[in-house]
């Protein structure tokens, strides 16, 4: 199995443009989930969805940020204009919703986002 | 509502030593718990979970914790450190009734000494 496939793994902007991360979740699980990560914030979840529903998106933290799934396999987070502030290693994270692992959390390799 | 506290941001021991990493859950519901290492540069992954099967739950490269409800707790152990296992260390909390939404503590940075 491929595992959660994000990209891109690294991103560098300016302040004010627009940014797309991308989430390939593992085939079959039905949740999936964006975190982001920083050192004065630690890991927040900012939005997750079941079977392509967004259930919570409390934790996105302004009107800039949105997110999107529109099938099963692919999922993105857009970042509209971008700050530096936004600086972040930006998780998805699947989860089964079925089986031995059906609550365990699967996380993708991240994707590293600068804004200068 | 649930939250997770980890007691203590580092944790350093010396290579051979005891690793004790603590963790305090709150839950209003029959929890389920989890640890996630997550290495440099890395996303997490599971180390192990309790899911009420049985209150000492055994994981991957030697670790284990156990949940003892009338304390809260579901503190992470290993009995001798290796270096590998310099990390940081996440506990985590879910429930069904939160949709399999997971909420993770601030995280512990385990450091090990030659």
């Amino acid at each position: 199995d491929a595992g959660v496939i994000q990209s891109p793994r690294h991103e560098v902007t300016e302040m004010g443009q627009e940014v797309t991360l991308r989430c390939k979740p593992i085939s079959g699980h039905n949740s999936l989930f964006w975190y982001r990560q920083t050192m004065m914030r630690g890991l927040e979840l900012l939005i997750y969805f079941n079977n392509n529903v967004p259930i919570d998106d409390s934790g996105m933290p302004e009107d800039r940020f949105s997110a999107k799934m529109p099938n099963a396999s692919f999922s993105t987070l857009k970042i509209q204009p971008s700050e530096p502030r936004d600086s972040a290693v930006y998780f998805c994270a699947s989860t089964p919703g079925e089986g031995r692992s059906y609550n365990e959390q699967f996380f993708g390799p991240g994707t590293r986002l600068t804004v200068l | 509502a649930q939250s997770v506290t980890q007691l203590g941001s580092h944790v350093s021991v010396s290579e051979g030593a005891l690793v004790l990493l603590r963790c305090n859950y709150s839950s209003s519901v029959p929890p389920y718990l989890f640890w996630y290492v997550q290495y440099p540069n890395q996303g997490l992954q599971l180390l192990l979970k309790y899911t009420s099967a049985a209150t000492l739950v055994k994981g991957i490269n030697g670790f284990e914790a156990e949940f003892k409800k009338s304390e809260t707790s579901f503190h992470l152990t290993k009995p001798s450190a290796h270096m590998s296992d310099a990390a940081e260390y996440f506990c985590a909390v879910s429930d069904e009734a939160g949709g399999f939404k997971t909420i993770f503590g601030a995280g512990t940075r385990l450091f090990v000494k030659a």
